[in-house]
């Protein structure tokens, strides 16, 4: 089955604590990008990578950090959370890049920083 | 910089009614794309348009693409409880070179159906 994961689906941290969310496709997609979901912000994009070892910025990046060291996995990394990261975020892959068709976005993960 | 807007941010109807969302954009876009969230869910793909002028109907569903390529509607004809969520609509991002960079959301429309 075609899907995007992302672990955890939730998530409960303190102010400073690392941690990696996850995310992977099987569908062979080159774009993959990350986005967080707020009360009446809609969703906004953190990073998004067009292959492999190419990353770049999107609307609101401070604060996270990617990697793309292969083609189906694409973690986000925050080095010191904060409580303005509490969020919803999604992970998406597409085939063709932002301009070229279908976003598959995974299940959410929930964080919550104290 | 470039953004999305879209209207209304909630709409409340009673089942059978009809519901429209709106979405604009401050530049051209090469496309538009709308996604639907249930409640608790993440963003599905419905469609994306790319001509300009384009109309494209998914059975009670039609989405239209402005003539400038700036504006776009989803409407739906006699809502259903099923039909319940948050839309939106979302364009490419044209980075300095000229390429999509990312995509730009909308903040949504929730419709909200009253049995």
């Amino acid at each position: 089955e075609a899907q995007v994961t992302q672990n955890p689906r939730y998530l409960i941290t303190v102010t400073g604590k690392k941690l990696t969310v996850t995310c992977s496709q099987n569908m062979n997609h080159e774009y993959m990008s990350w986005y967080r979901q707020d009360p009446g912000l809609g969703l906004r994009q953190i990073y998004y990578s067009m292959n492999v070892e190419v990353t770049d910025k999107g609307d609101v990046p401070e604060g996270y950090k990617v990697s793309r060291k292969e083609k189906r996995n694409f973690p986000l990394i925050l080095e010191s959370p904060s409580p303005n990261q509490t969020s919803l975020y999604f992970c998406a892959s597409s085939l063709l890049g932002p301009g070229g068709g279908e976003q598959y976005f995974g299940p959410g993960t929930r964080l919550t920083v104290t | 910089g470039q953004q999305v807007m879209q209207i209304p941010q909630y709409q409340h109807v009673q089942e059978g009614e009809d519901f429209t969302t709106y979405c604009n954009s401050s530049t051209t876009l090469s496309n538009i794309q709308w996604y639907k969230q249930r409640p608790g869910g993440h963003p599905v793909f419905l469609i994306q348009l790319v001509k300009s002028g384009e109309v494209k109907k998914q059975k009670r569903l039609t989405f239209q693409f402005g003539e400038a390529k700036k504006n776009s509607s989803l409407h739906i004809t006699a809502t259903q409880t099923t039909d319940v969520g948050t839309y939106f609509c979302a364009g490419p991002l044209i980075g300095w070179g000229g390429g999509a960079d990312g995509l730009t959301f909308g903040k949504g429309t929730h419709l909200i159906i009253q049995p």
